[in-house]
């Protein structure tokens, strides 16, 4: 039972276009939303995270937004740069056990 | 600061043997978690240690386990390996249980059976 979902597997965007990753969730109980970047051969690091109290947070080219009525998520990369290829991953942490789970990861490709 | 390590990078078994991976926290973090990534299936929680016990745990058989030691620096273990163990397993760490302090990855242990 998939509880977070990233639906598509790759994105290609041209550069100095607008990214946007989504991401799905099925439980309630996630309170805490976070995304994360993967290179090839490294550990994902964090990217930006938002609470489910907020519908909006922004750092410098990226934003999150969160609807939680629908519960979805999207990271919004503006301008996207070559060097924003990478897999994204989007997170949810449950309220209740603090426990920190996964979507599947979506490819972006950044084309120059 | 140094960051999260794990070693080793890449280990290659055979079926029904067991294996032991190490991670090594940031220094300060007392929070451990592990993760396995496979093609199509994300990261999958494993478990979660802090302060040498075991907070949570993910759907895995018994088969994996793992513990913390007193310096926060964690261990996992796979025993019986079967094929399908074959993954990249990925450990983070934090500072403590916090929501609002994310994981820091180390870049992961490439394990394969074959």
């Amino acid at each position: 039972d998939q509880q977070v979902k990233q639906n598509s597997p790759s994105l290609s965007v041209q550069e100095g276009r607008i990214s946007i990753l989504n991401c799905d969730y099925t439980n309630s109980m996630f309170d805490y939303f976070l995304w994360y970047k993967k290179y090839p051969a490294e550990g994902p690091t964090f990217l930006i995270s938002i609470s489910s109290i907020k519908d909006k947070n922004e750092d410098g080219r990226f934003t999150v937004f969160l609807n939680k009525s629908a519960k979805h998520l999207s990271l919004h990369i503006v301008p996207s740069q070559p060097g924003d290829s990478a897999v994204y991953f989007c997170a949810a942490i449950n309220g209740n056990t603090g426990k920190l789970i996964f979507g599947q990861g979506t490819t972006l490709q950044v084309k120059p | 600061k140094a960051g999260v390590t794990q070693t080793p990078r890449y280990l290659i078994k055979t079926r029904g043997q067991q294996v032991t991976l190490s991670c090594s926290p940031i220094s300060g973090h007392r929070s451990v978690s592990w993760y396995q990534q496979t093609p199509g299936q994300g990261l999958q929680f494993l478990f979660e240690y802090f302060s040498e016990t075991q907070r949570n745990k993910g759907n895995f058989p018994g088969r994996f386990s793992g513990r913390q030691f007193s310096n926060s620096r964690s261990e996992m273990n796979v025993s019986t390996l079967e094929l399908g163990d074959s993954a990249l397993y990925l450990c983070a760490s934090s500072l403590d249980a916090g929501e609002e302090q994310p994981q820091h990855f180390g870049d992961g242990t490439r394990l394969s059976i074959l």
